[in-house]
Formats: C-alpha cells, structure tokens, sequence
C-alpha cells in the first residue's frame, strides 16, 4: 500500500535561510509525487512534481525537490525562504488509479 | 487561482443531518476527487469520479456518497452526519487521459462543523 511519511510536524526557520523538509514515501512502483502548500484556511497549491527523468525537479517560487529511489525520498529545498512562505506543506504520492495519498503535513514558521 | 471552486465555504450541521457540498471543476476537467482533511492532518482520499462514475474509493463508510454531472461538476453527500466529520473538504480536479496519473487542481474547501 503506498504512504507518505514527513517526519517533521513543524519546522522553523529564519528568513533568508535555507530549508529542507522531509518527505519519505511507500510505493511498490514507480513513484509519482507532489509537493503541495497551504496557506491557512485556502485550498492545496501545486510547488511541483515528479512523473519520471531527471530526479532533482524545479518548481515554483524557488523551491525544488530531489527525488532519491534508494532511500525512497522526495525532499523539497529553497535556498533563501521568504517570510512568505510561512505555511503548511504536504508530500503527496499518487497511485496509477491517480489516486493521492498524502502526508500529515510539515509547518513552517519563518521568523525575521 | 486553480479555476476549482466549492460551495458553501462554510457550513454548521448538528449530528445526524445530511449535507451536500458542491465542486464545479477547472474548464476540460473530467475528474473529480474528494478530500476530507482534519484539524492538523493532511487530506484522505474519500473517492474519485470520471465521466460520472466512481473510479476509486478510500476508506470512508457508504453514508459518503457522490455525483459527478455531465459538465463534470460534482457533489458530496454525507448523511447521518457524526462529530468526527468535522474537517475542511477539498476537491480537487484533473484532466484524465488513458489512465495516466495527472496533476490535481484543488479548490479552497469547504469547512464543516458538526455541532
């Protein structure tokens, strides 16, 4: 059965650092996966994603994540974090049935 | 903007009640997938419809029902409404084609409170 694991319920950062959040999944195949961002109370908004070819994947407003098979990881990176990007982010794995299945989800606190 | 929307956005129900959400998905979207996300956790999967007909289901009682319509619009039944189904539901919608896995598109939600 296919699951996401984000380790890290929350996460803080200083503005202008860099950040990485976790995401591990399950999959018997192929994966296909997500990283979506919430803002509180609005819906999900797609950073990117991964089908298949080239493993680091770049997304919007500065984020990208690297897909790594051998440790079934899916880390989603920025560089410089905005105060803007505060919010909570979600990994998310999708089954051929283009089924999602979501992670319980990584808080991001910024802080100037 | 997704071009997903949902109504109500908000809603009060007391338990035992029926409630029906309503999605109306992004223009040539034939899919629509319903999300139930609880306080501080991430969306679950209840099902998915295509071209009106149910095409996956997560692990959500039968009282959780949908539609999907001929312009691919969609609603959610829950009847006999409990406490624990309080959450935020999402919707999301795809462009399926030849079963292939697609981006979903989520609209903002419609919060539910069960009193």
């Amino acid at each position: 059965a296919q699951s996401v694991t984000q380790p890290d319920i929350h996460i803080t950062v200083s503005e202008g650092a860099s950040l990485e959040l976790r995401c591990n999944y399950s999959y018997g195949a192929t994966p296909y996966l997500f990283w979506y961002v919430q803002s509180p109370g609005q819906g999900l908004q797609l950073l990117l994603k991964y089908f298949s070819g080239d493993t680091l994947v770049q997304g919007i407003k500065g984020f990208e994540a690297e897909f790594k098979r051998s440790q079934s990881s899916f880390n989603l990176r920025k560089p410089s974090v905005h105060w803007s990007d505060a919010a909570e982010y979600f990994c998310a794995v999708v089954n051929t049935g283009n089924q999602f299945y979501f992670g319980t989800g990584t808080s991001l606190t910024v802080i100037p | 903007e997704t071009g997903v929307t949902q109504s109500p956005t908000h809603l009060i129900k007391t338990r035992g009640q029926q409630v029906t959400l309503r999605c109306s998905s992004q223009s040539g979207h034939n899919t629509v997938s319903w999300y139930q996300q609880a306080l501080g956790q991430g969306p679950q999967f209840i099902f998915q419809y295509y071209r009106e007909e149910e095409n996956g289901r997560g692990n959500f009682p039968p009282r959780f029902s949908g539609l999907q319509f001929p312009n691919y619009s969609s609603e959610l039944n829950v009847n006999a409404l409990e406490l624990d189904d309080s959450a935020l539901y999402l919707c999301a919608s795809s462009a399926q084609t030849g079963g292939l896995v697609e981006t979903q598109y989520f609209g903002p939600g419609t919060r539910l409170l069960v009193l």
